[in-house]
């Protein structure tokens, strides 16, 4: 299967701080994308990094890739309550629609 | 809001019943999609409409039935649910570029989803 893992399942930390999320996938991908839910919402995309980008910034956001590694990472810093979410990895592989992991909850605390 | 509006947002049936889930889409995308979201799980594609033509069906179970009548609307009909059905169905639609032309850098834009429960 081509779905994301994303690491660590449940996140919690403090204001400001900043929080760190890993996606793993298995086979050589388009392009890998980042999505937000809040509770009982849809999904939002956040960014898309392609296959061919190994950073990209948006706002507070920082994405890597690492394709050797086949992973990700997102990091949202400075971190505020209002982030609180669970955050998913997508991939894009061929002609495949997007393949979600499970995603990370993230809880930061005032 | 991300210009893709779901009715009803929650939904209750019995197991004998028959409802209809609506998804309408504002952004003038061509292709729409259905996914189930249950909990501890990854997201579930169902269907897939790539301008009203249904491109994927990833095994899903007859009493689900898809209706596409044009590429703003898709509808999901619901009959003779199980209570292992109970989830979040979550609508997205997106701007699908032409093959072979530009890549493929399909964003999907969700609705707000509808959370049915099956008694």
């Amino acid at each position: 299967s081509q779905q994301g893992e994303e690491d660590p399942q449940a996140l919690s930390i403090q204001e400001g701080e900043n929080a760190t999320m890993n996606c793993s996938y298995k086979t050589s991908i388009n392009n890998l994308q980042w999505y937000r839910q809040n509770s009982g919402r849809g999904l939002v995309h956040l960014i898309l990094i392609r296959s061919n980008e190994r950073e990209k910034h948006s706002g507070r956001l920082r994405v890597t890739l690492d394709t050797s590694k086949k992973s990700s990472s997102l990091l949202i810093t400075a971190s505020r309550a209002a982030d609180t979410a669970s955050y998913f990895c997508a991939t894009e592989a061929g002609y495949s629609t997007l393949t979600f992991g499970k995603g990370t909850m993230l809880l930061v605390s005032p | 809001e991300t210009g893709v509006t779901q009715t009803p947002r929650h939904l209750v049936m019995g197991m004998t019943n028959k409802k209809s889930l609506k998804c309408e889409q504002h952004l003038g995308h061509n292709a729409m999609y259905w996914y189930k979201q249950s909990a501890k799980k990854p997201l579930e594609l169902m269907f897939v409409y790539n301008f009203k033509e249904q491109t994927e069906n990833n095994s899903v179970p007859s009493r689900f039935s898809p209706e596409c009548p044009n590429s703003s609307h898709l509808f999901l009909h619901l009959h003779t649910l199980q209570p292992e059905d109970s989830a979040l169905y979550l609508c997205a639609s997106s701007q699908e570029p032409i093959q072979g032309l530009i890549l493929f850098e399909e964003k999907l834009f969700f609705g707000s989803g509808t959370q049915l429960s099956v008694l």
